[in-house]
């Protein structure tokens, strides 16, 4: 159960922003959310989290909606490289650090 | 990765066979991870190590053993090798921060 809901693929040309989302409906008060992608062939590798306000990074923006029960990886400049699995994972904030895996968004980039 | 590496790349093996995983880490970190990866599917948790010293079952433990030799290395083993472990093998490490993942083992099972 990995208590987050994505959409199963979606589409972006090249140069453009990106917005992921993803469902958390039963998120705890302590709850992180975290993303990770997924290049072909690659291991996961961590792209931001956040916990209430918005976050942002080199990589990527975090936006988390006010009531904490959905959010949206914010790519804002979409690139080949950039085609990838996104992960959006809930984390619990109680010590542990166990991420459970969805199926993810797979992202594609066209030229 | 530079900071995980995981041994051997890929590997097929007869069902039967029994075979270790290596994973080992330049990072530091204390906690370490084996997941399995199969083919559209998410990764799950097999085992995890929090410290040196302890190991801990993860969502899909059974089938596997592990080893934490050191702060540096955790082993991943098959005693019976099964087609249904057919999959990708990653290792990753942390300590009180984001994960930092392998680039995997690819696993075939005849």
């Amino acid at each position: 159960d990995a208590k987050t809901t994505q959409p199963n693929s979606m589409e972006s040309n090249e140069e453009e922003p990106v917005h992921l989302p993803c469902n958390h409906s039963t998120i705890s008060g302590t709850d992180y959310i975290h993303w990770y992608r997924q290049l072909p062939s690659q291991g996961p590798e961590y792209v931001i989290h956040g916990l209430t306000s918005n976050v942002n990074n080199r990589m990527a923006s975090l936006a988390i909606a006010e009531d904490r029960k959905s959010s949206t990886l914010i790519l804002h400049r979409a690139t080949l490289r950039d085609a990838a699995v996104y992960y959006c994972i809930r984390l619990s904030g109680a010590g542990s650090y166990q991420l459970t895996f969805g199926k993810g968004t797979k992202l594609s980039v066209i030229p | 990765n530079a900071g995980v590496t995981q041994t051997p790349k890929f590997q097929v093996l007869k069902t039967g066979q029994s075979m270790t995983l290596q994973c080992a880490q330049d990072m530091n970190h204390n906690s370490m991870y084996w997941y399995r990866q199969d083919p559209g599917m998410g990764l799950r948790l097999i085992y995890y190590s929090a410290s040196e010293g302890t190991t801990d079952k993860g969502e899909v433990p059974n089938g596997y053993n592990v080893s934490r030799l050191n702060k540096r290395e955790f082993s991943l083993r098959l005693e019976s090798a099964a087609p249904s472990q057919t999959s990708v093998y990653f290792c990753a490490v942390n300590h009180n921060q984001p994960q930092h993942f392998g680039d995997g083992t690819r696993l075939s099972i005849l």
